[in-house]
C-alpha cells in the first residue's frame, strides 16, 4: 500500500515569493493534517481536514496561507508571500478517522522549505 | 493546549547501552498517547498507541509504560543500535487533536 506522498521534498524560494505543497493521503483515509515543524520543536498543527472540510484550522495563519482539499482527496498548501520565518518542514498526514483514538497517523517525508 | 514536555532533548550513548525516555502532559482532557520514532530524511512512523493507565507495549527492544493519572509515559530502549538512532516524539492525544513533544534527538555510537 502506497504511503503518504509529499511534493516537493525540497524547495528554496526568495521572501515573498509563493510557494505550494501538494500531499496525497493514504487511500481511503478521510482526516488529512498539515503540520509546521520548526527545528528543535514538535509538529504544529496548521490545519485539519474531515474529508474535504477544514475542521481546525485555528493555527492557520491565514493572512499568507491557504489550503485546500478538493474531492476529499489530496490536498495543497500555499504560502503567498513567503516571510523568512517560514523556513521549516511542512508535514502532510493522515488517519482513517481522528476520532478513532487508537488511530495512528501516517506522515509523508516532509517538505523542507528555505526562504532566503 | 496541552503543555507535552518531553527529556531528554538529546541523548547520546554507545552502542549497547539501555536508555529511556520521558514524555509528561497534563492527565486532563486525555483520550490516548501515541509514540513516534523519525528518522532523518524519513517519514515519522508510530511505534506504539496507549490509551489506558498502566498501559506497557512492547516492539523488540523497545517498550513503553503510561500513566495518565500522573501524566507520563516511559520509553525504554534495551541494549540500544546504531539504528534506533531517531528522533523520538510523543503525542497525547485531546479530543480529536494531537500535542506533539518536541522530541528527544537519540545518537547511538557504534
Amino acid at each position: 500500500e502506497a504511503g503518504v506522498v509529499q511534493s516537493p521534498r525540497y524547495k528554496i524560494i526568495e521572501k515573498k515569493q509563493p510557494v505550494a505543497f501538494w500531499c496525497n493521503p493514504i487511500s481511503g483515509h478521510n482526516t488529512l493534517y498539515w503540520y509546521l515543524q520548526n527545528l528543535g520543536q514538535g509538529p504544529e498543527l496548521l490545519i485539519r481536514y474531515e474529508n474535504e472540510e477544514a475542521v481546525d484550522d485555528s493555527q492557520l495563519p491565514k493572512d499568507r496561507f491557504s489550503a485546500e482539499r478538493l474531492k476529499g482527496v489530496d490536498s495543497t498548501l500555499k504560502i503567498q508571500p513567503a516571510e523568512l520565518g517560514d523556513s521549516a518542514v511542512y508535514l502532510c498526514a493522515s488517519s482513517l478517522d481522528i476520532r478513532l483514538n487508537t488511530g495512528e497517523l501516517f506522515f509523508g517525508e516532509g517538505s523542507r522549505l528555505t526562504v532566503l | 493546549i496541552l503543555n507535552v514536555e518531553q527529556s531528554p532533548q538529546s541523548l547520546h550513548v554507545q552502542e549497547g547501552d539501555s536508555t529511556n525516555f520521558t514524555c509528561s502532559f497534563p492527565s486532563s482532557n486525555f483520550y490516548a498517547l501515541h509514540w513516534y520514532r523519525w528518522e532523518t530524511a524519513k517519514s515519522p512512523e508510530a511505534l506504539f498507541v496507549m490509551t489506558l493507565n498502566g498501559d506497557e507495549k512492547k516492539k523488540g527492544r523497545i517498550s513503553a509504560t503510561l500513566n495518565t493519572k500522573e501524566g507520563y509515559s516511559y520509553l525504554y530502549i534495551k541494549g540500544s543500535q546504531p539504528e534506533d538512532s531517531a528522533t523520538y516524539l510523543c503525542a497525547p492525544k485531546g479530543f480529536n487533536k494531537f500535542y506533539f513533544g518536541s522530541g528527544t534527538k537519540l545518537n547511538v555510537k557504534p
